[in-house]
């Protein structure tokens, strides 16, 4: 089946500092998205995006199908930011599941 | 802006009992799913559900599981016979067509019902 490797696996973080998450999938997909796990166990969509760029206040995302990658940026990073962040694809339009990555745990000091 | 809704937030069962967990996805959603999230690893889908009845289910979706739509609005998740490895956080999820299809269509999820088998 298909594999979603996200890196990196942990990430310490000064408030005000930026970072870029990354999502390597092993083959084609029909859908991209990414979750923000807050520490309270809720799974928030940041974004829907199977390819192209998309911006939603402090963060951005950019999926570039063809190479088989997804990266999430995020500037001047907040304590709040501070979860786990999650890319997961579907591979094709014959099957309803998305698949999850291993996921990035991202920790923001003040 | 309209969310899914999970109920109980926490249920904590002994070996062996019934569990319903119980979901109001958003209301003109159309695809139902259930994922699990054994605590510490990456959330693995159960079975998606539409025009009342299964269109996909994974491995661990076996005969122990089942899900219905009683009426309009309500999507339930019974497990039968809990075993301690049950223990997960389960979540529920809708989406208004399928997440792949041409539709620009994400999944939006609930917030979880933190399942403790004991």
């Amino acid at each position: 089946g298909i594999q979603v490797e996200q890196s990196p696996p942990d990430l310490i973080l000064q408030e005000g500092a930026n970072s870029t998450l990354r999502c390597n999938f092993s083959d084609s997909v029909n859908n991209l998205q990414w979750f923000h796990q807050n520490p309270w166990g809720q799974l928030i969509n940041l974004f829907y995006i199977p390819s192209g760029t998309k911006q939603n206040g402090r963060l951005s995302a950019t999926t570039v199908a063809t190479e088989r990658y997804s990266l999430l940026y995020s500037s001047s990073s907040q304590t709040t930011d501070s979860g786990v962040y999650f890319c997961a694809v579907e591979k094709s339009y014959n099957t309803d599941k998305l698949i999850f990555g291993t996921g990035t745990r991202l920790q923001v000091f003040p | 802006e309209p969310e899914v809704t999970q109920t109980p937030s926490h249920q904590v069962t002994q070996m062996g009992q019934e569990v319903i967990l119980r979901c109001v996805p958003i209301s003109n959603h159309l695809y139902f799913y259930w994922y699990r999230q054994i605590l510490g690893q990456k959330v693995e889908f159960l079975v998606s559900f539409y025009n009342n009845e299964i269109s996909e289910k994974s491995e661990i979706f076996d005969d122990q599981f089942s899900v219905e739509r009683p009426d309009g609005s309500n999507f339930t998740l019974k497990i039968r016979s809990t075993k301690l490895e049950d223990s997960a956080m389960y979540f529920c999820a809708s989406s208004e067509a399928l997440p792949g299809g041409f539709d620009n269509s994400p999944l939006h999820f609930g917030n979880g019902t933190r399942l403790t088998v004991t």
